[in-house]
């Protein structure tokens, strides 16, 4: 597509829920990353995929959290029994050459 | 730990006005440096990505440099306009892909 594009835009879960975040990527771009970013905070690196494998996830919190990137385009981040703690930004970023090009985000608020 | 961080937080200009804003690193091994420009309750759009071997890039009324040495960069924006308003933050890569965030400085040019 012609830009990043990030599903849904706002998300609203109780405490203890999954939720899963979609991210479509530019096609073409084999480098895919997952930030999150709290309120007044710039945004904190997540997980690095190049293609299909996570090149570097040493950004995830702790072991609710996953990502998958199965055919190396669309990637889903999983949360698993969300915490308050957990409400963000979650931003979604390809790149080809090093720039970046982000998605809108998707606005996670547990309650 | 490597730390980005921007001076001012928040600024507020005349329309017409040339502004600088800064952003200090602690990595002295940068590979990259980025700015961006965050509008509210959007993603992030690349404006400058200025490589470790250079030190400034241009782009229409914004210029950013960059000093490895001071570990500082500026961007400057020339002849503000309304539509400037956003907030700009810098980011620093200290490897091919994964980069650390300042906090932002939020600007408002006034018409």
């Amino acid at each position: 597509g012609a830009g990043v594009s990030q599903t849904p835009s706002n998300k609203v879960t109780e405490k203890g829920k999954y939720v899963e975040l979609r991210c479509d990527p530019i096609s073409g771009h084999t480098a895919l990353y997952w930030y999150r970013q709290s309120l007044g905070q710039g945004p904190e690196f997540l997980i690095y995929f190049q293609g299909t494998g996570a090149a570097d996830d040493s950004g995830l919190p702790n072991d609710r959290f996953f990502a998958v990137r199965p055919e190396g385009s669309v990637s889903t981040l999983k949360i698993q029994r969300t915490e308050r703690g957990d409400s963000a930004v979650y931003l979604c970023a390809s790149s080809s050459g090093g720039r970046y090009t982000f998605g809108s985000g998707t606005r996670l608020t547990v309650v | 730990k490597q730390e980005v961080t921007q001076i001012p937080a928040a600024l507020s200009v005349p329309e017409g006005e040339n502004l600088v804003l800064n952003c200090s690193f602690t990595d002295s091994a940068i590979y990259n440096l980025q700015w961006f420009r965050q509008d509210p309750g959007k993603g992030l759009t690349s404006l400058l990505l200025i490589q470790s071997s250079q030190r400034e890039q241009t782009s229409g009324r914004l210029n950013a440099s960059l000093d490895k040495s001071s570990g500082r960069s500026t961007l400057y924006i020339a002849a503000s306009q309304p539509g400037d308003s956003a907030t700009y933050l810098c980011a620093q890569a200290s490897g091919t892909y994964k980069y650390i965030f300042g906090t932002g400085t939020r600007l408002k040019v006034l018409a």
